[in-house]
């Protein structure tokens, strides 16, 4: 997995409680990506960051934060999160904002 | 509107039978295009990057070609090993995001 790791690899949670998901890079890539998977659904882009600090939103950004303040983690969080929100989370990174690499995912079960 | 859109959702070959999978994109203005593979309860896989019309790129019996409108992933005498869905995506120079389908589950059949 191109020296990608995501955490927790799977959790359960409650609506309304704040949940954070990790990823986690050895590649020393400067662009990471979050993204959420469907079913009926291609992959959809949440946020993604091209540098520390450095973030922007992506299509379905709505009730979700990033942050990236070292350049081998960037962390998801759902502030409040929703039925509406249980999926499985990708984290991909890219070195020269071409070809994504992709983690393991991250299942999450929002009851 | 970016899209792509992916033909058939679903196929099933028997081992050996060569067939290819679509991925219709439109977008103004192509940067690449990219094909994955995904196991279940994995990540999507990197396989190819195409950027131009008539450019092809093969990896064992996968080859990939790419028009102005599409793009096929032509699988050659698969194997069961080969079941997985793939999944097609564009990039524009607009944004740079990234588009993808949601891609064709094929199954080989021993």
């Amino acid at each position: 997995d191109a020296g990608i790791t995501q955490s927790p690899r799977h959790k359960v949670t409650e609506t309304g409680t704040p949940v954070t998901l990790r990823c986690h890079q050895t590649e020393n890539h400067r662009y990471m990506y979050w993204y959420r998977q469907d079913p009926g659904h291609g992959l959809r882009l949440i946020h993604y960051s091209y540098g520390v600090k450095d973030t922007d939103k992506g299509e379905v950004s709505d009730g979700y934060s990033v942050s990236r303040s070292k350049t081998e983690d960037f962390l998801l969080t759902l502030e409040s999160a929703t039925s509406s929100q249980t999926s499985v989370y990708f984290c991909a990174i890219s070195a020269l904002q071409e070809t994504q690499y992709f983690g393991p995912g991250t299942r999450l079960l929002v009851l | 509107e970016d899209q792509v859109t992916q033909s058939p959702e679903a196929l099933r070959l028997q081992e050996g039978e060569s067939s290819s999978l679509n991925c219709s994109y439109t977008v103004s203005g192509l940067r690449g295009l990219f094909w994955y593979r995904q196991d279940p309860g994995k990540g999507p896989e990197f396989l190819f990057t195409l950027y131009s019309a008539g450019e092809e790129k093969e990896k064992e019996r996968l080859k990939a070609t790419l028009t102005k409108k599409e793009s096929f992933l032509h699988i050659t005498a698969p194997k069961p090993e080969d079941s997985a869905t793939y999944l097609c995506a564009v990039q524009a120079y607009v944004g740079n995001q990234f588009y993808f389908g949601t891609g064709t589950s094929l199954t080989v059949i021993p």
